[in-house]
């Protein structure tokens, strides 16, 4: 009964290469966000989804899209992988858009060798 | 600019004490949230507790208590009576509530707690 999950856990790939990061909160929640957390631990958030809508879309890299299937569902595409993205990717999801507390999913440790 | 600053990068309490970790945070705007969570070693995210702009008391939550002084704009995390199992990072973050939805995090204060 887990409430926000993600897969794969670990993601080792090349540069290069294209992969994606799926989430999924079975929580009834409106809003789902993608985090970045680099090596200094620092979080940023990427994007947000709300009912299906961009609602926030930071200056991340075009390589990077989400696709939300539906209300439930999050994923992060990433094509052309490269050394800087290695990170640990959160999916998170709340009630509001914003001033809500949000629920974080385990995190996918993302490394480009 | 930053939005949320965690002055303490790293902080030592003994068992069973009390410890403050500090967070001030930077807006113009009248309608926002105030944030805690805490992430463990093993990485994942934990929501401990919230407080809105709004909220004449400040928050609490079991061992969790928030000290809000809105017009120092700083929101720090009080835990008592410290446990082994609080060893962990913490961050301060806040949203604008109406702003369309920022959300900004802090970079964390490393906590450990001394048996």
């Amino acid at each position: 009964d887990t409430a926000v999950s993600q897969t794969p856990k670990y993601l080792v790939t090349q540069m290069g290469n294209d992969k994606s990061i799926k989430c999924e909160q079975n929580l009834g929640h409106d809003t789902m966000y993608w985090y970045k957390q680099d090596s200094k631990k620092f979080l940023k958030i990427m994007f947000s989804y709300n009912n299906k809508e961009l609602i926030i879309n930071e200056t991340v890299p075009n390589r990077f899209s989400p696709k939300s299937p539906d209300k439930a569902h999050l994923n992060l595409h990433i094509n052309s992988l490269e050394l800087g993205d290695s990170a640990v990717y959160f999916c998170a999801s709340s009630q509001l858009a914003g001033g809500d507390e949000q629920y974080f999913g385990p995190g996918t440790r993302l490394t480009v060798t | 600019a930053q939005k949320i600053t965690q002055t303490q990068p790293g902080m030592f309490v003994q068992e069973k004490e009390a410890v403050t970790l500090d967070c001030t945070y930077d807006t113009s705007d009248q309608s926002y949230g105030l944030f805690w969570y805490k992430q463990p070693s093993s990485g994942e995210m934990i929501f401990l507790i919230y407080q809105g702009s709004y909220d004449e008391q400040n928050a609490t939550e079991g061992r969790y208590s928030l000290n809000f002084q809105k017009a120092r704009k700083s929101a720090n995390l009080v835990i008592s009576a410290s446990q082994l199992g609080d060893s962990a990072m913490y961050f301060c973050a806040m949203s604008h509530q109406y702003n369309f939805n920022k959300f900004y995090f802090g970079s964390g204060t490393k906590l450990n707690v001394k048996p």
